[in-house]
Order: structure tokens, then sequence, then C-alpha cells
């Protein structure tokens, strides 16, 4: 089976523009999550995406907003962006809620 | 706030060392899971335990559970180079269906040749 992907890899954005970062899952997967990871707060959850419904949300902004496809492919696009939006972002797939995920290698999203 | 605690932050040994390191939660938990990050790269899967196990093995891996005391320890015997990486504990809460799994902060394992 393939493994989970993340498009793009790299990304350098200005703030106050947006970005829409995109993951397609394993193949039979059909939970998606998306983690945001800095060096200073670590690995944070955004979302969880299920059947194309959000199952479960991160405490974060508005700004960040996600969606799921029926075909699983997710995507998470950040507004406005801040200087602080810098981070690794990390999807990750999974066949069923609490079982292991199976992460991408994620997008690093510079902010300037 | 962060599920599970890992500890220690950070730990350096010599190649050939076993490498322990301990993960403590605060709820119920279905399973506890371990995770290794590879600097920069996305996160691999190690090992499963459920609250019903006690001990789990994989390879050079080895894992405990304690739910009376709410903790978990990774072994990692005969190290090597290649096991240099960030180590996370994750915990699948018994909270209901809406639970997610929630991730420590890490353990950063530096294996000296």
């Amino acid at each position: 089976k393939a493994g989970v992907t993340q498009t793009p890899r790299y990304l350098i954005k200005t703030r106050g523009q947006q970005v829409t970062l995109s993951c397609s899952p394993i193949s039979g997967h059909r939970s998606v999550s998306w983690y945001q990871q800095t060096p200073g707060q670590g690995l944070q959850f955004l979302f969880e995406y299920f059947s194309e419904t959000q199952r479960n949300k991160g405490n974060f902004p508005g700004r960040f907003s996600g969606r799921q496809f029926s075909n699983s492919r997710s995507e998470m696009n950040v507004s406005t962006l801040e200087l602080g939006d810098s981070a690794l972002y990390l999807c990750a797939s999974s066949s069923h809620r609490g079982h292991e995920q199976y992460f991408g290698p994620g997008t690093r999203l510079t902010v300037t | 706030s962060q599920q599970g605690e890992e500890d220690p932050q950070a730990l350096s040994i010599q190649e050939g060392e076993n490498a322990t390191m301990n993960c403590s939660y605060k709820t119920s938990i279905n399973n506890l899971q371990w995770y290794r990050q590879n600097s920069g790269r996305g996160l691999v899967h190690l090992i499963l335990i459920r609250s019903n196990e006690r001990e789990k093995h994989s390879g050079r891996l080895r894992v405990t559970l304690d739910t009376s005391k709410k903790s978990s320890s990774l072994l990692i015997t005969a190290s090597r180079a290649a096991d240099t990486a960030s180590y996370f504990c994750a915990t699948d809460p018994v909270t209901g269906a809406n639970s997610k799994l929630t991730f420590g902060k890490g353990i950063t394992l530096s294996v000296r040749p």
C-alpha cells in the first residue's frame, strides 16, 4: 500500500496570505487527522475528519479550517497567515478511531 | 493540556546500551502507543499496547503498561546510532466516541557511536 502523502512538502508564504495543504491517506483509511508541530509547543492536534465529517477539533483559531472529500483526501486551510503559523504540518490516517496512525512526511510552512 | 508526559525530556547513551523512556498519563485509556520521529519527518508508529495488556515486545522494543500507576515505559535494547530520534507516547482515552489520540511532548534520544 502507498503511504500517506502530503503536498506540498515545503512552502514559503507572506504574512496575511492564505495557504491550502493537501493530504492523501492510505487507501481504505477513512480517518484523517492534522497536527501542527513547532519546537516550542510540540505536537498539537488541529482536527480529525472521518467520512467527510469533522469529528474533533483542537484549540486553534477559526483561521484554521479543513475538509475531507468523498475519497478521504483531506485539505487544511490557514487564512490570514501569521509568523507564528510557521511550523511542520503533519497529516495522519487511520482505519479506525484509536488505532495506530500513519503519518505523512509533513509540509514545512514558513511565514515571512 | 497534554495527556501523556514523557520522561526524561532528553537522553544520551552509548551505542549498545539500553534506553528506557517513561510516559505518564492522567485519564483512563483504551490503549497507549509509542511513535518515533526522525528529525523533521513524519512520525512512525512503533507499538500499541492495550489497557488489558501489561507487556509487549517488538524486536528490540519492549513496552510495559501499568494502568494502576497510569504509566508506561519503552525500552530499546542494544541501541544503535540509527535509533537517534524523538520518541512520543500517545494515549487513546476512554472519554467517548469523539475522543482523540493525544501525544506527549516527546523524548529526544541521542545514541553516540
